[in-house]
């Protein structure tokens, strides 16, 4: 069915050090997958996105990794900021017709910094 | 800002209230997105618009629940005869049809049902 999950809730890491957020998906049949920022009082952001004929794609700080032999999503932040503290979440798009889509959020990662 | 807006940003409402919330979506975006989240999950779709025409109505668009977007420009989302159940952050996102996928997602309206 339309699921996609994340291994963790919460994550805490140290301010200036590397943050990995996990993602698990279960439609072995989704070809396009993004990475959402939400920070509070806001709507999601987006951040990076994948298409299933790739294993990476680098932004700035950010990169994203798909393994799609055991259908697992990660996000890589490169030495994470205050300004990164924030509820991340993976999705996946299903076509709605006409070439648009409607996004499949999981349920989200909160990513706090300690200084 | 050129940003998805909307309004208002909060909304508190006695059970059994209607309730109508707006969308502004970006300038010459020609679709546009309704979701809605509750605390602590990802956002869920609810409904889609393409120009004027309302093309998509996700199970979880109950029959108290009306969208509109009457000139293809900015959007109502109606909800009649309020339940708790229905507090939620109620957000919009458009896109433009012609450059792909990436939706831009607007504040949200923060929906408390009393």
């Amino acid at each position: 069915g339309e699921s996609v999950g994340l291994h963790l809730p919460t994550l805490s890491v140290q301010e200036g050090d590397n943050s990995i957020i996990n993602c698990a998906y279960s439609n072995s049949a989704s070809d396009y997958f993004i990475w959402y920022k939400q920070e509070s009082g806001k709507g999601p952001q987006f951040i990076i996105d994948i298409r299933s004929n790739m294993d990476k794609r680098q932004g700035q700080r950010v990169t994203v990794l798909l393994n799609k032999t055991v259908k697992h999503l990660s996000l890589q932040i490169a030495a994470t900021q205050p300004g990164d503290s924030a509820v991340y979440f993976c999705a996946e798009t299903l076509p709605l017709g006409s070439s648009a889509s409607k996004i499949i959020f999981g349920s989200g990662t909160r990513l706090s910094i300690r200084p | 800002d050129t940003g998805v807006s909307q309004n208002p940003r909060h909304k508190i409402t006695k059970r059994g209230q209607n309730v109508t919330f707006r969308c502004d979506p970006i300038s010459e975006h020609n679709r546009l997105y309704w979701y809605r989240q509750t605390l602590g999950q990802g956002p869920e779709f609810l409904t889609y618009f393409q120009n004027e025409a309302q093309l998509e109505k996700s199970r979880l668009l109950s029959d108290r629940f009306s969208a509109e977007r009457p000139k293809g420009s900015f959007s109502t989302l109606e909800i009649q005869r309020t339940e708790q159940g229905d507090s939620a952050m109620y957000l919009c996102a458009s896109s433009l049809g012609i450059s792909g996928n990436e939706q831009y997602f607007g504040p949200g309206t923060r929906l408390t049902v009393t």
